[in-house]
């Protein structure tokens, strides 16, 4: 079935520093999403992207929270700076279509552990 | 209220039994609910969906139960496998919005 990739699949970094998260979605893929699992709890949403803008964000996507995707490559999220807090399981996902209950298609993550 | 509530928490049956995982809502907006499972290292894949124009949605051995007026719908697994062992993640959305998740269900299926 259709893929999304994110790299790296592991980030280690000190508390401060800036972290950009990568995520390839699938190729025909025109909704965007980040998610976020600390470990043995649900996913939380945290920002959906469409057509080059933030569309929705929760109350997880802090000031330091920033989300692009230049010129069709990467979906990215950059987190700067990083807080411990931050330390968690982000996922990727991509779905097909402009809105409506397309399946969300999810990457296989990046664990990011903040020290 | 957007928060969707998930039991049990964790499941043990056994091969050949039908697990029954829950999950509640509060938001009157959510009107698609889809059933994902997860397991240990791997990314999350859907396994079934549906909406609320229906009560009851099949594929093979999984049915969703949909109960609108009490805002309630369930995952069941027929013939449990081994193979089924899993995490198990309900989710709700609105028209163009994002998936909350349930907290997970655990379930593992002994032979």
């Amino acid at each position: 079935g259709p893929k999304v990739l994110q790299i790296p699949s592991h980030q280690i970094i000190d508390m401060g520093q800036m972290v950009t998260l990568n995520c390839d979605p699938v190729s025909n893929h025109l909704y965007f999403y980040w998610y976020k699992q600390i470990l043995g709890q649900q996913m939380e949403f945290l920002v959906n992207f469409y057509n080059g803008k933030v569309m929705e964000k929760s109350k997880l996507f802090k000031d330091q929270f920033s989300v692009e995707r230049p010129d069709g490559s990467y979906f990215t999220l950059k987190i700067q700076p990083t807080a411990l807090e931050d330390s968690a399981v982000y996922f990727c996902a991509s779905s097909p279509l402009t809105g409506g209950y397309a399946e969300q298609f999810f990457g296989p993550g990046t664990r990011l552990t903040v020290l | 209220q957007q928060q969707v509530r998930q039991s049990p928490q964790s499941l043990t049956v056994w091969e050949g039994e039908t697990a029954i995982l829950n999950c509640s809502y509060e938001d009157s907006t959510f009107d698609y609910f889809p059933w994902y499972h997860q397991f240990p290292g791997e990314s999350p894949a859907l396994l079934i969906a549906i909406r609320p124009v229906s009560n009851k949605k099949e594929d093979g051995r999984f049915t969703i139960f949909f109960n609108k007026r009490e805002k309630k719908f369930s995952l069941h697994i027929a013939d449990s496998q081994p193979g089924d062992s899993a995490t198990y993640f309900c989710a709700a959305a609105s028209s163009f919005s994002k998936l909350v998740f349930g907290q997970g269900t655990s379930l593992s299926v002994v032979p």
